[in-house]
């Protein structure tokens, strides 16, 4: 079945620092990837998406690059700032099954120190 | 705020007893759909449904059941508690029923079984 590896957390940087979190998925499809972020108490929102190959998806400075050769979608940002921190999850959705369900990684837990 | 509403926010409850999570979708959406995260499963698919039938079934115990309403909102039952059950469930909407289209979270639904 479909699947989503994140990479471990949590991630510790200070401000300013580059961020990457690994994301590879297992499909049988086309599927559609994502990154959803939960802030500490908060549900999940949307960061970001990309529906096709070599799609940039990109808001509030993060950034994840669609990529079919290497079934990945990892999650980018310049400069990291304490209020990005949270749990980020990488997630899909295979168009083929026709009704949509979102398939998950495990998180990916950020901490960002000033 | 995406739109998402669930209720109660908190609920604590004992073992055995059954509750019910209520949902209301982003105004105009179709698709309804159910997640439970707890420490041990991640984020796990339980159930969609779309314009009131449902269609596609995923985790989801016997002992949980779901519908959803004319007037588009859920409601997630649960019965015979266990503890195992304690978890923060998730209603999320999105507008049509294809991959790609971008479901939108609520801010979930603390249940604590003791």
């Amino acid at each position: 079945g479909d699947s989503v590896t994140q990479m471990e957390g949590p991630v510790t940087l200070s401000e300013e620092a580059f961020l990457t979190i690994n994301c590879t998925y297992t499909a049988t499809g086309y599927p559609s990837l994502f990154w959803y972020v939960q802030y500490p108490g908060e549900g999940l929102q949307l960061l970001l998406k990309a529906t096709k190959a070599d799609d940039k998806g990109s808001n509030k400075g993060f950034e994840a690059t669609y990529r079919k050769e290497t079934t990945s979608f990892h999650l980018e940002k310049g400069s990291v700032q304490v209020s990005d921190s949270a749990v980020y999850f990488c997630a899909l959705s295979d168009r083929d099954t026709g009704f949509q369900k979102l398939v998950f990684g495990t998180g990916t837990r950020l901490l960002v120190s000033p | 705020d995406s739109g998402v509403t669930q209720t109660p926010k908190h609920l604590i409850t004992a073992t055995g007893q059954r509750v019910t999570l209520r949902c209301s979708p982003r105004s105009g959406d179709l698709s309804v759909y159910w997640y439970q995260q707890s420490l041990d499963q991640g984020l796990q698919f339980l159930i969609q449904y779309y314009n009131g039938e449902e269609r596609a079934k995923g985790n989801i115990l016997e002992r949980f059941s779901a519908q959803q309403f004319p007037d588009l909102h859920s409601e997630l039952n649960l019965s015979s508690l266990e503890l195992g059950d304690s978890a923060l469930y998730f209603c999320a909407s999105s507008a049509r029923r294809e991959a790609g289209n971008t479901i939108y979270f609520g801010e979930g639904s603390w249940l604590t079984v003791v």
